[in-house]
């Protein structure tokens, strides 16, 4: 595996509590991104970040935030957890912003009773 | 209409079998494509990548791409248990850096 952890890998949290999620690369990539994986949708982007302090939305942004103060950090928060945000959450990294290559974490795998 | 579909099977084939999956997609704009392996409480993988129609071999693979149907595929020869997992089409338009995958066929391989 590239040098990317996710932390946790499981949690089970209530609905209405704020969640966060790390994914730490030591890849020095500038490109880092927060993926879901659902049945039946695929793999759908959250959120996404060029650089530090730079990020901008994705596909399916409603209810998530993130930030990144380190190259080596992306943090993505749940403001306050739903049912419908039950999903495996992936963080991913590139390179470049075109690069047809990203190499992701493990994943971590949030249910929101 | 979703811009990339991928039927997510599950597909079941005996071990030694050629394996065909495939996607079809919308946006013309598509410019690579690639494959991604993903195991079982894995992170997807890259398996292989291409750029203009036609076939490119890797190994036991070969990815295949018309741009005229809209349609790629990806073949797998010999196929192995180990071959087992869910394999992702992916796409990527460079006008807004933005990779769209399909949703994935989950395969088999039956010793």
């Amino acid at each position: 595996d590239a040098g990317i952890t996710q932390s946790p890998r499981h949690k089970v949290t209530e609905t209405g509590t704020p969640v966060t999620l790390r994914c730490h690369q030591t890849e020095n990539h500038r490109y880092m991104y927060w993926y879901r994986q659902d049945p039946g949708h695929g793999l759908r982007l959250i959120h996404y970040s060029y650089g530090v302090k730079d990020t901008d939305k994705g596909e399916v942004s409603d209810g998530y935030s993130v930030s990144r103060s380190k190259t080596e950090d992306f943090l993505l928060t749940l403001e306050s957890a739903t049912s419908s945000q039950t999903s495996v959450y992936f963080c991913a990294i590139s390179e470049s912003g075109s690069s047809y290559e990203q190499y992701f974490g493990p994943g971590t795998r949030l249910t929101v009773t | 209409q979703k811009e990339v579909e991928q039927d997510p099977g599950p597909l079941s084939v005996p071990e030694g079998a050629i394996v065909s999956l495939n996607c079809t997609y919308s946006n013309s704009a598509f410019q690579y494509f690639m494959w991604y392996r993903q195991y079982s409480r894995k992170g997807p993988e890259l398996l292989m990548y291409t750029y203009s129609s036609g076939n490119k071999e890797d190994g036991r693979f070969t990815a295949q791409v018309d741009k005229s149907s809209k349609y790629i595929s990806l073949f797998i020869r010999d196929s192995q248990p180990s071959d087992s997992a869910t394999y992702l089409c992916a796409m990527i338009d460079f006008g807004n850096e933005k990779l769209t995958f399909g949703t994935g066929t989950r395969l088999t391989i039956i010793p």
